[in-house]
């Protein structure tokens, strides 16, 4: 079955890099997803891999998945205070299931000018 | 400006009363998403819909929790009789989905119900 886990919390310092981990079970994940939330508002997408990469950049976004360990990681180079959100990884699967996204519990960064 | 609209924003509701959130998918899109958002829990997935029909709400609690979307452009949460324990922000979401293709979910500024 479907099971994502993240870390609870991370904090760093304003301009150093951010790393947040997950690690999922379900080995027919099709896409892995990085969604960020702000106070108050819903989930927006940051970027996307599909299963079959291991590496994807976007700006400063950079995602890894290692799909041996089904561990999936998101870099934020040059942390700002503005990234301080919850950030949430989540899977979608294949077969009939297909577009069913599971989320992790989040990890709540917290930025330190 | 394509959104997610769920209505209300924020619900206060005594315990055993009816209470009904509504969302407004964005045009086009064929999946729209429950989700249930509380601190011990985190996200969890109520239920999801495919071209209106239901696939999987084996998240929800069946004898109380229902959920419909009577049309393309309405879906419906329903919660009858409420309880303090389902005070939550529930969250709506759509996108487009198909087999092997990538799953944007476009998420609703979601309802805060606090049921006393």
């Amino acid at each position: 079955g479907e099971d994502v886990e993240q870390s609870l919390f991370l904090s760093v310092r304003e301009g150093d890099s951010s790393v947040i981990n997950c690690t999922y079970t379900d080995s027919s994940s099709t896409y892995l997803y990085w969604y960020k939330q702000e106070p108050g508002a819903g989930l927006q997408l940051l970027t996307y891999i599909f299963s079959n990469m291991d590496m994807k950049q976007d700006q400063r976004l950079t995602v890894l998945l290692n799909k041996k360990d089904k561990h999936l990681s998101l870099r934020i180079a040059d942390t700002q205070t503005g990234d301080s959100a919850i950030y949430f990884c989540a899977e979608s699967i294949g077969g009939t299931s297909y577009g069913k996204l599971t989320f992790g519990q989040g990890t709540i960064l917290t930025v330190h000018p | 400006d394509a959104r997610v609209t769920q209505t209300p924003r924020h619900k206060v509701t005594e315990m055993g009363q009816e209470v009904t959130m509504r969302c407004q998918p964005i045009l086009g899109h064929n999946t729209v998403f429950w989700y249930r958002q509380t601190m011990m829990q985190g996200l969890e997935l109520l239920a999801y819909f495919r071209n209106r029909a239901p696939l999987d709400d084996s998240g929800m609690p069946k004898d109380r929790f229902s959920a419909e979307m009577p049309d393309a452009t309405l879906a419906t949460l329903k919660i009858q009789p409420s309880e303090p324990r389902d005070s939550a922000v529930y969250f709506c979401a759509s996108g487009l989905t198909g087999q092997g293709r990538n799953t944007e979910a476009f998420f609703g500024q979601g309802t805060r119900l606090t049921v006393v």
